[in-house]
């Protein structure tokens, strides 16, 4: 079955300062990657996806990487905000109805 | 989310007591999915449905059991046999129509068994 590893699993970083989350997968097959955004107690919410016939979609200051070959993906936020604090989920769809998760990235934002 | 309902939002049993957690959506969702949150663990796959009356395992659905009678409701039941139910449980779904379309979740229930 599909394996993501995410890292680092903690991350701090300055307000305004940018900050990147990294995840591999290990089924070649996998063709959609979704991140999500937890807050403390709360659901987690989608912030940005990509398929895999695209190598980069940016929102805001939110953009994804996806690079196939070496099954690998990014999450970049720039101009980093308190609002941005939260655990940040990798995931990968393996087109069998089943997304695997990342363990979770908890950043933090520093005033 | 107003269109995926979770109850109750907090759930305590005696270790040895079957329970079931609620999970309804009114989004005319075909699938619907239970994960189990652990800290440092990310989110599990328990169970799975594509569709009413049909239902699949995920990687880690051992002491546990649903349903899916109705396209709105996916209950999902811990049973004693599960050794460590204390977590917290999250329902998601997603439409069946458009290919890859993104899981949306509900507010969870955290379940704590002593």
């Amino acid at each position: 079955g599909e394996n993501v590893e995410q890292h680092p699993s903690t991350l701090s970083v300055q307000e305004g300062d940018s900050a990147v989350i990294k995840c591999t997968y290990s089924d070649s097959a996998s063709n959609y990657f979704p991140w999500y955004k937890q807050e403390l107690g709360k659901r987690p919410q989608l912030i940005i996806d990509i398929r895999s016939n695209v190598g980069e979609k940016k929102d805001q200051r939110i953009a994804v990487t996806l690079n196939k070959t070496a099954k690998h993906f990014s999450l970049h936020i720039t101009e980093t905000q308190p609002e941005d604090s939260a655990v940040y989920f990798c995931a990968a769809w393996d087109g069998n109805e089943k997304l695997t998760f990342g363990t979770g990235t908890r950043l933090t934002i520093i005033p | 989310d107003g269109g995926i309902t979770q109850s109750p939002k907090y759930l305590f049993r005696k270790e040895g007591q079957n329970v079931t957690l609620s999970c309804e959506q009114n989004l005319n969702h075909d699938a619907m999915y239970w994960y189990r949150q652990d800290p440092g663990q990310g989110l599990r796959l328990i169970y799975y449905s594509q569709i009413v009356n049909d239902f699949q395992k995920g990687d880690i659905a051992e002491g546990y059991s649903v349903s899916r009678e109705k396209k709105e409701s996916f209950p999902l039941t811990v049973t004693s046999a599960q050794k460590n139910p204390t977590a917290f449980y999250l329902c998601a779904s997603r439409t069946g129509d458009l290919f890859l379309s993104p899981l949306h979740f509900g507010n969870g229930t955290r379940l704590t068994v002593t």
